[in-house]
């Protein structure tokens, strides 16, 4: 159980497009879903954390406007990249979770690359 | 405010060894402690969760951690290692608002040596 599925896994494209991840959880419905970027060799970085019909809440120093977030269901939770660009390179995993202090499930990441 | 550091980012054992991986954490409140493990390329699996009850977890792949209040530690161990259990290693404890954000540490890299 608690199963995360992300996708694509793997995207490359060009300067300048813009790119939609999404995750979705596929055997529970999640409160809230968070979206990460991990860097080479490091620890996962908080993005922003989305629940269900509201807006996300982004950390310090994430762009809310270049990184859209959006959560239409208790089950799906998309990221869009807008108007990416080489230094937007990197790993972005989302997880989900019941509420509470439940654990957090992770997707399987998405390796986005610019050109 | 939580905190969690993970000693030692690179820890090299022999097949069949025993892997110990360190946690020690800070809270001010009784804290929701969770180990989790990172394959190449992948996101993160749940390895176990203490939520205060047994001091003594049990998770997947014959792993299992320790909470010991009194040296704020969540160490994970597993007595014989296997060469599948390369790879990296996150602690992490939730924040103290109670918003589901997790803190985690720097991450520890298991290497196994045939």
């Amino acid at each position: 159980g608690a199963v995360v599925s992300q996708h694509p896994s793997w995207v490359i494209c060009k300067s300048g497009t813009s790119v939609k991840i999404e995750c979705r959880s596929l055997d529970f419905q999640a409160t809230t879903m968070f979206w990460y970027r991990q860097f080479p060799k490091q620890s996962l970085m908080l993005m922003a954390t989305s629940n269900e019909g509201s807006k996300a809440t982004y950390e310090q120093g994430v762009e809310k406007d270049k990184f859209l977030i959006n959560h239409a269901s208790l089950t799906l939770s998309t990221l869009t990249v807008t108007s990416a660009h080489p230094e937007d390179s990197s790993f972005y995993i989302c997880s989900a979770q019941i509420g509470g202090n439940q654990p957090q499930h992770f997707g399987d990441g998405t390796r986005l690359s610019i050109l | 405010a939580q905190s969690v550091t993970q000693l030692g980012s690179h820890v090299s054992v022999s097949e069949g060894a025993l892997v110990l991986l360190r946690c020690n954490y800070s809270s001010s409140v009784p804290p929701y402690l969770f180990w989790y493990v990172q394959y190449p390329n992948q996101g993160l699996q749940l390895l176990l969760k203490y939520t205060s009850a047994a001091t003594l977890v049990k998770g997947i792949n014959g792993f299992e951690a320790e909470f010991k209040k009194s040296e704020t530690s969540f160490h994970l161990t597993k007595p014989s290692a296997h060469m599948s259990d390369a790879a990296e290693y996150f602690c992490a404890v939730y924040g103290s608002s109670n918003t589901g954000k997790l803190i985690f540490g720097q991450g520890t890299t298991l290497q196994v040596k045939p």
